[in-house]
């Protein structure tokens, strides 16, 4: 079957770094896409990755091991307002995403 | 770039009733769309999967006679829920995609949350 996990809730703190795992095992691979939901809101993009190697972009970061089934989203310089969920999802061999649950990420002062 | 709108946010209805949502993609033609269902805390649940012009594809569990939908523009996708019940209150979200090979990102409208009385 195909599955996505992922913590299910991580606590950091304001200025901090914070790396959120994932694991997938999906049916074909064709990518792993990161996005960032706020409470009550819908998800938006954050990276896709669909080749092994680490994506950066500002302050977020996005890495790929594809024959360990591994990614990891790695966020520096931690903001309050990026406390919200972070959901991981493949694309599988018919480009549908399968989605993990989210890591509620609570950002302390 | 990439919007995607969904109208209405908000919704009350009563049980019984029939609620349609609309999802527009506003600066790009969306040869797919999809439609998710989202429960407090709980990820997202895809609930059909519909390119344009052709059936929707639902997904297991997902009852197709209740949420009809329609794709009926690369533009446009409506949901609706018929007969709606108290425990179709939930937060329904639409995605679409272009159809340019190697993009597969989907973009998100703002989600509507539906309050069935």
């Amino acid at each position: 079957g195909q599955n996505i996990d992922q913590p299910t809730e991580m606590t950091a703190t304001e200025g901090a770094i914070v790396q959120i795992n994932c694991t997938y095992q999906t049916s074909g691979f064709n990518g792993l896409f990161w996005y960032q939901q706020h409470a009550g809101e819908a998800p938006t993009f954050l990276s896709y990755n669909v080749l092994d190697g680490l994506e950066e972009k500002g302050r977020f970061s996005s890495f790929l091991s594809r024959s360990k089934g591994y990614s990891y989203l790695l966020l520096k310089e931690l903001q309050m307002k990026d406390s919200a969920s972070y959901l991981c999802a493949g694309l599988d061999s018919n480009y549908q995403l399968i989605w993990g649950a989210g890591t509620k990420l609570i950002i302390k002062p | 770039g990439a919007v995607v709108s969904q109208h209405p946010s908000r919704v009350i209805c009563k049980s019984g009733t029939s609620v349609k949502i609309e999802c527009r993609s506003l600066d790009f033609q969306a040869t797919t769309m999809f439609w998710y269902r989202q429960f407090p805390k709980q990820s997202l649940m895809l609930m059909a999967t519909s390119n344009e012009g052709s059936k929707a594809t639902y997904e297991q569990g997902v009852e197709k006679d209740k949420f009809l939908i329609n794709h009926a523009s690369l533009t446009l996708s409506t949901l609706t829920v018929t007969s709606a019940h108290p425990e179709d209150s939930s937060f329904y979200i639409c995605s679409a995609r272009e159809g340019r090979e190697g993009f597969y990102e989907q973009y998100f409208g703002p989600g509507t949350r539906l309050t069935v009385t």
